[in-house]
């Protein structure tokens, strides 16, 4: 099972907003409206961000959001802070009922 | 508060096993989804098993088939992991994750405990 693509690295500035994408297949991403977001920070265990494509779990700032377009997901934050800087995960159920990560997207705040 | 301990983690040869613990604690034990998912050192997440709600089913990854075995004591509030036949490449830290929603298995881990590591090497 290969793991969902995302780029390796995005950057941004304070203030300015960055969209990190994860691509599969009909299989997982563009088959099941299951998608969810994490973020975690170095040594720490991963955060929540987004479920279901677009949901925000209660806590997480409204500068986080998700959406998806066929097989590509993607996580799109706006007024970058300098805490936004971490590593973020998706996930994706599959149609061999699992659930496969993407690589990895680690955020520079510039 | 919900909160999740994982513990059982440690060094072990090739071939060999281990049983990982994970307590909970904040929420209603039997209604929720619980997984394990794996970190090996500097990489990226890997879903490894997971235990449905209620209704009992398990799931696992190619790479542990066979050889992992997830499951739940609802009286003690408990999730475990057995490993057996250990390998190298098992090599990370094991976080239990619960699901975000009851009733669902996949959507959305929600928290996540703090992790136990587990190195397999001679």
């Amino acid at each position: 099972q290969s793991a969902l693509t995302q780029p390796a690295s995005v950057s941004g500035s304070p203030g300015q907003s960055i969209t990190i994408s994860c691509t599969g297949t009909s299989s997982d991403v563009g088959g099941y409206d299951f998608v969810s977001w994490y973020q975690q920070h170095p040594g720490k265990a991963p955060k929540l961000m987004i479920y279901d494509v677009s949901n925000r779990p209660s806590g997480v700032s409204n500068r986080f959001s998700g959406s998806k377009s066929g097989n590509t997901a993607s996580l799109t934050i706006s007024g970058l802070q300098a805490e936004d800087e971490a590593d973020y995960y998706c996930g994706s159920f599959t149609s061999s009922t699992t659930l496969k990560f993407g690589g990895g997207t680690k955020l520079t705040v510039l | 508060e919900v909160q999740l301990l994982e513990s059982g983690g440690g060094l072990v040869q090739p071939g060999g096993s281990l049983r990982l613990s994970c307590a909970a604690s904040g929420f209603t034990f039997s209604s929720y989804a619980m997984s394990w998912v794996r970190q090996a050192p500097g990489k990226g997440l890997e879903w490894v098993s997971g235990f449905s709600g209620s209704g009992g089913s398990t799931y696992y990854a190619d790479s542990v088939k066979g050889r992992f075995t997830i499951s739940r004591d609802s009286s003690k509030n408990t999730l475990f992991l057995q490993m057996n036949s250990l390998r190298a490449e098992d090599t990370a830290i094991y976080y239990c994750a619960k699901v975000l929603i009851a009733g669902t298995t996949f959507r959305g881990f929600d928290p996540w405990g703090q992790g136990t590591l587990v190195t397999v090497s001679s």
